[in-house]
């Protein structure tokens, strides 16, 4: 089975810093998605951005980039620039790429807080 | 376009009664999820469904049934609820096979006293 560890569950940052969040996971799989999906008060899912593993690029959405490194299993977010409407739970997720069902694993969670 | 919606949005009951959550989707999507989520943790998934009329297990299914006779409905049942099944519950849904990404609904909080 799947597991996704976030070993952050709060982080705090001055709005305009710069802050990296930390997801590993373990799978004996070799084709996989990663998400980090964004989870404000309103308490709506909001999808940050996605990796593919068979893809050495890290993906990069505007202000949100990630740092993947296949070989350690370690997925890492860089929020650049933080606003504070970042602050949010933020959650690393694991997906098999299969066909059928596209089951979501999910981390912890780690705690955001972006102060002004 | 509405998305994924979901209903209802609270609801409180007592232990013993039973209710069904609805998901709603759009978007002709084929796949839809149920997830929960408890204070401090992850979304885990609770049933799925990759059809209309199919639906399976996922990693904490016990105390759910759920149904899906429309394609874009997905309903999430309790026959008789439990205070362990205090949380929230999200609905998502894909597009399913080449397209994974799932939407998620706004959630449901239900209170079980």
């Amino acid at each position: 089975a799947q597991t996704v560890t976030q070993s952050q569950p709060e982080m705090s940052v001055q709005e305009a810093e710069t802050v990296t969040l930390s997801c590993t996971y373990d799978t004996s799989e070799s084709n996989y998605y990663l998400f980090w999906y964004k989870q404000p008060p309103s308490r709506q899912m909001i999808l940050v951005i996605r990796q593919e593993a068979y893809k050495q690029q890290n993906a990069t959405e505007n202000r949100f980039s990630v740092n993947f490194q296949k070989a350690a299993k370690s997925f890492s977010l860089k929020i650049s620039d933080s606003q504070l409407g970042d602050t949010a739970m933020y959650f690393c997720a694991f997906m098999k790429r299969r066909e059928g069902a596209q089951k979501l694993v999910f981390g912890q969670g780690t705690r955001l807080t972006i102060n002004p | 376009n509405a998305g994924v919606t979901q209903t209802p949005k609270f609801r409180v009951l007592k232990t013993g009664q039973s209710m069904t959550l609805l998901c709603a989707q759009d978007m002709n999507h084929e796949y839809m999820y149920w997830y929960r989520q408890d204070p401090g943790m992850g979304l885990r998934l609770i049933h799925y469904s990759v059809g209309e009329g199919t639906t399976a297990k996922g990693e904490v299914p016990d105390g759910y049934n759920v149904s899906r006779l429309k394609k874009q409905n997905f309903l999430l049942g309790l026959e008789s609820a439990a205070p362990s099944q205090t949380s929230v519950y999200f609905c998502a849904s894909s597009y399913g096979k080449v397209r994974y990404e799932q939407y998620f609904g706004p959630g449901t909080r239900l209170t079980v006293t």
